[in-house]
Formats: structure tokens, sequence, C-alpha cells
């Protein structure tokens, strides 16, 4: 199956920094991308579209301003975490779709804010 | 800090025996379907999808069934195995321009030896 990597896995970082998530999809280009947050225990709940050229799509309740999201190219898009505060400690998963409608995950990458 | 967590629900098999994970989907103009399974610490994993014109698809050991009236999905997986053990996510596509996926809230499967 089609691969979808994601760097770093893991990331602890002081409140009020910024986190850099990245996304790459390593054996097919995807001019869309979606970004996921789950906590313990809960389902994955989509925080925003990321689109090749444009602008993202946030969901209802997802600050854009504070979930940065760049799709600089076909194989890589990047979530930024600004002025990251404990509540922010999460599990983000981001996937693709090397078709039209099925995606393929991220292994996700673990973020805790102290 | 973190959001209290729901406790997920669990099926409970042993080693051999079928499992059968239910699911409810929310919109009746979803019109594909697929089957998640998450080890603890990793993304999900695909196990096999269906569209809405059909109501059964067989894959190796697993067989998703689709019942459209009742919004009702299901994971059958044939001879269980400790290393089946994880949850299990629905999910279905919401065409809203972006082809996006709305989870369901997830099965604990636990296989004993």
């Amino acid at each position: 199956g089609a691969v979808v990597s994601q760097h770093p896995s893991r990331v602890i970082c002081k409140s009020g920094t910024s986190v850099k998530i990245e996304c790459r999809s390593l054996d097919f280009q995807a001019t869309t991308m979606f970004w996921y947050r789950q906590f313990p225990k809960q389902s994955l709940m989509l925080m925003a579209t990321s689109n090749e050229g444009s602008k993202a799509t946030y969901e209802q309740g997802v600050e854009k301003d504070k979930f940065l999201i760049n799709h600089a190219s076909l194989t890589l898009s990047t979530l930024t975490v600004t002025s990251a505060h404990p509540e922010d400690s999460s599990f983000y998963i981001c996937s693709a779709p090397p078709k039209s409608d099925t995606q393929y995950f991220g292994p996700g990458t673990r973020l805790t804010v102290l | 800090g973190e959001s209290v967590g729901l406790h997920l629900p669990t099926l409970s098999v042993q080693e051999g025996d079928n499992s059968i994970i239910n699911c409810a989907y929310s919109n009746s103009a979803s019109d594909y379907f697929i089957w998640y399974k998450q080890e603890s610490g990793k993304g999900p994993q695909f196990i096999i999808d269906i569209r809405s014109n059909m109501d059964k698809r067989q894959g190796q050991r697993v067989t998703v069934l689709l019942n459209k009236t009742v919004k009702h999905l299901s994971l059958q997986i044939a001879a269980t195995q400790p290393g089946d053990s994880a949850v299990y996510f629905c999910a279905e596509n919401t065409w809203g321009g972006y082809n996006k996926l709305i989870f369901g809230a997830g099965t604990r499967l636990a296989v004993h030896p």
C-alpha cells in the first residue's frame, strides 16, 4: 500500500513555543492531505484539509491562526502548532489519498507540551 | 491538560474465534466506507473498504457488511489471532468537495489465548 511518513514521531516542548510536524507521501503525489488530532481513548477528529497550492480548509472550531498548515509540494504538508499550550498535547496524524477515495495514514506524532 | 477520554467499548474474544465489530454511521448520503485498525501509538492501518452500491465485501480473513437501511456497518474477522488485538474504527466518506473521512468512536478488540 501507499506509504505516508511523519516527522518527528515524538516531540516535547515548553509552553509558548511553536512546533512543526511534517507529513510526506513517499511513493505517490498528493494534492490533498488531511490533519487529524486524537486524544487518548478517543477517535480521530479531522482538523483541516491541506491543499497544494492553495489555503487549507479548517473544520469548525479549529483555530487557523494556531494550527498553521502549509502544503509546500505534492509530497509534503506541514502543520505548525503555534504558541503551544498543555491542552494542545495530543496525537497528531496526517493522511493522504493516493487514489480518489482511500486514505492512508502516517504513523502519527505525539506532542507533549510542558 | 488532556481531555477526559471516553472509554472505548471492548470486544473480548478467544483466539481462533470469529469476531464481529459493529459501527453505526451518521450520514445517509455517505457512499464509501472504510475499516481501519489502530495499534497503540501508531496511525490507523487500512483494512477493507466498501462502496454504498454493495452490501458485502470480503478480504483475507475479513468481511465487511453494509446495511444502508439502518446505517450500519460491521467488520467480521475470521479465526481471530493475537495480532488482531487493536482498536478498530469505521470511517465514512462524507463528500464535501474535499473527500473528508468521518470516524466512528472505535472498538477495542482484545484477543485472549
